[in-house]
């Protein structure tokens, strides 16, 4: 089964640093790979996607991620963070069927 | 907002007690999926509804079950609750069944049971 795999539970940058969340999967396949973000007392939001037309995807609120098959890894990035980005953040691969696999999840402090 | 939504957004109940959680999809979205999350299981997939026919089931428990109506809304039903089930249960749908097209979340609904 495909499987994804975020480093760092926590992650705490200064506004207005660059902001990396890492995340490295597992597939014996090509993967389709995500990243979510979720506020606080709030569901899941689609941040971007990868679906092996582009390795460097670009998403909302300028966030990117980019693909790197020789790596295992879909990294998400953002050059300068904002207080707004403070949120969890999830990597998620699709699995057999549709359904999604997370990670364990990133909350993302931005220090003023 | 993501189109998809959710009824109630909190629930309070007993252990031992039954509840259903209601999902509306997005406009057109055949495709509804339940996940939970929780403190220690982080989230997990539960179960997936494509028009109407179970597609997929991940870690749902036994006394738990779902389905998808004609009107392709779908419920939860959590019986025989324990402590352990606390936690925000979400529902998300997609327009395939397959494939790459992502899926869109509703806000959750949280169940405490007491």
């Amino acid at each position: 089964a495909q499987s994804v795999t975020q480093l760092g539970s926590h992650v705490s940058v200064s506004e207005g640093a660059l902001v990396l969340l890492r995340c490295n999967y597992s597939s014996s396949v090509p993967p389709y790979l995500f990243w979510y973000v979720q506020y606080p007392n709030q569901g899941l939001q689609l941040l971007l996607k990868y679906t092996s037309a582009a390795t460097l995807v670009k998403g909302i609120n300028g966030f990117e991620a980019e693909f790197k098959k020789s790596e295992t890894s879909f990294h998400l990035t953002k050059p300068s963070a904002h207080m707004s980005d403070a949120a969890e953040y999830f990597c998620a691969v699709r699995n057999s069927g549709s359904r999604l696999t997370f990670g364990e999840g990133t909350q993302l402090t931005v220090n003023p | 907002d993501s189109g998809v939504t959710q009824t109630p957004k909190h629930l309070i109940t007993a252990t031992g007690q039954r509840v259903t959680l209601r999902c509306s999809p997005r406009s057109g979205d055949l495709s509804v999926y339940w996940y939970q999350q929780s403190l220690d299981q982080g989230l997990q997939f539960l179960i997936q509804y494509y028009n109407g026919e179970e597609r997929a089931k991940g870690n749902i428990l036994e006394r738990f079950s779902a389905q998808q109506f004609p009107d392709l809304h779908s419920e939860l039903n959590l019986s025989s609750l324990e402590l352990g089930d606390s936690a925000l249960y979400f529902c998300a749908s997609s327009v395939a069944l397959a494939g790459a097209n992502e899926q869109y979340f509703g806000p959750g609904t949280r169940l405490t049971v007491t």
